[in-house]
């Protein structure tokens, strides 16, 4: 199982370009998650989902959308993007309620 | 509304020494889970242990333990005889078990330096 992958790895964009975070499971979690962590702060949830074509807003969903088609993907999307996104990206999927297992990360810088 | 606290945000030990990593949890659900994750400097987050509110067992497994205590709402992780293996950022999270989906509340974590 390669468990949750996430592409690309590293994204420089520039003030208002847009781009798609690619993430995807193999383990037919019927969750996933994104977070974004900023330097030395915890996780923030910024999307959920629950299952395909069920998605919800966590704490910080602004200037992001996602969308959930398939069990194993959950691309998230960011329109017109902005310094104050500049984060790393960590996309998660669990079975429930149980343990949440991450993928790598995406580290973006907006300039 | 749950709480997760690790008042501890950065720990420097020697390597060999014991460290104990504090989480403190307020929650109003009488039946949760907590869980511990450890995210090294490479950046990815990794799974250590769940611990489901019914069971009130220490846990051990090889050099890492784990001391959850209800009556403090406290679920403590230590590691005995720490290694420069073991530098890391350690999270604490609680998620309430009472059906349907229900938010992951993690601590800000415990940046863990142990020292050579």
């Amino acid at each position: 199982n390669a468990g949750v992958t996430q592409t690309p790895k590293f994204r420089i964009l520039k003030i208002g370009q847009s781009m798609t975070l690619q993430c995807a499971q193999d383990m037919n979690h019927n969750y996933m998650y994104w977070y974004r962590q900023d330097p030395g702060m915890g996780l923030k949830l910024i999307y959920y989902s629950v299952g395909a074509g069920i998605t919800d807003k966590g704490e910080v969903p602004n200037g992001y959308n996602v969308s959930r088609s398939t069990t194993e993907d959950f691309p998230l999307r960011l329109e017109l993007a902005a310094p104050s996104q500049t984060s790393v990206y960590f996309c998660a999927s669990s079975y429930g309620y149980y343990e949440q297992f991450f993928g790598p990360g995406t580290r973006l810088t907006v300039l | 509304a749950q709480k997760v606290t690790q008042a501890q945000t950065e720990i420097s030990v020697v390597e060999k020494e014991d460290v104990t990593l504090d989480c403190v949890y307020e929650t109003r659900d009488t039946t949760y889970y907590l869980f511990w994750y450890k995210q090294p400097p490479s950046g990815e987050l990794v799974f250590l242990i769940r611990r489901n509110s019914f069971d009130e067992q220490n846990e051990i497994s090889g050099r890492y333990s784990w001391n959850f205590q209800k009556s403090t709402s406290s679920f403590n992780f230590t590691i005995t005889a720490s290694q420069v293996v073991d530098s890391a950022v350690y999270f604490c999270a609680l998620t309430p078990n009472s059906g349907g989906y229900q938010k992951v509340t993690f601590g800000i974590g415990t940046k863990l330096q142990v020292i050579p």
